[in-house]
């Protein structure tokens, strides 16, 4: 098992320009989360999607946040156009509705952003 | 938004000794989970305790869950310079399957 695969692993970039994080979960989960982790706001849940299905979005900051999960296999944060105050680790998981497996959530090692 | 408040902030313990975090929480949940980060990398979950359990072991991890106080706390026993790392609690919501992750507990083992 490969576990969940994040790409780019750095991203620095100025802002204004557009920014695509990639996650490919664990193959079988059917679950797959979006964090956020920042100094000063800690781990934030942006959008989870369940069967391909965004489920809850109402973390996503503003419009300039976009999500999408074209398949079981792959998912992209994008954000367009990029700020500074959106430099963070952004983590990827994912986890399935398997017995006593149900809640565990595994995470990608995460994308290291820094809009300048 | 974060939901937990882990006390301490940071703990400085040497090894062999026992490390003990808490996590308080506001809302009804379905479980609370812990979860360990090393610096720089991803999250990795450690123990899962149900609201309708009270204490779970895991080698040597001890957790206990007291709804009515809406607390936790993980005592991590005969501490080694490996585990060094930052502990979040993480709880999910009745009726929800995203977690929502407190400030974590940054733990320094000294060797």
């Amino acid at each position: 098992d490969a576990g969940v695969i994040q790409s780019p692993r750095h991203e620095v970039t100025e802002m204004g320009q557009e920014v695509t994080l990639r996650c490919k979960p664990i193959s079988g989960h059917n679950s797959l989360f979006w964090y956020r982790q920042t100094m000063m706001r800690g781990l934030e849940l942006l959008i989870y999607f369940n069967n391909n299905v965004p489920i809850d979005d109402s973390g996503m900051p503003e419009d300039r946040f976009s999500a999408k999960m074209p398949n079981a296999s792959f998912s992209t944060l994008k954000i367009q156009p990029s700020e500074p105050r959106d430099s963070a680790v952004y983590f990827c998981a994912s986890n399935t509705a398997r017995p006593k497996r149900f809640y565990e959530q595994y995470f990608g090692p995460g994308t290291r952003l820094t809009v300048t | 938004s974060q939901q937990g408040e882990e006390d301490p902030q940071a703990l400085s313990i040497q090894e062999g000794e026992n490390a003990t975090m808490n996590c308080s929480y506001k809302t009804s949940i379905n479980n609370l989970q812990w979860y360990r980060q090393n610096s720089g990398r991803g999250l990795v979950h450690l123990i899962l305790i149900r609201s309708n359990e009270r204490e779970k072991h895991s080698g040597r991890l001890r957790v206990t869950l007291d709804t009515s106080k809406k607390s936790s706390s993980l005592l991590i026993t005969a501490s080694r310079a490996a585990d060094t790392a930052s502990y979040f609690c993480a709880t999910m919501d009745t009726g929800r399957r995203a977690l929502t992750f407190g400030s974590g507990t940054r733990l320094q083992v000294q060797p």
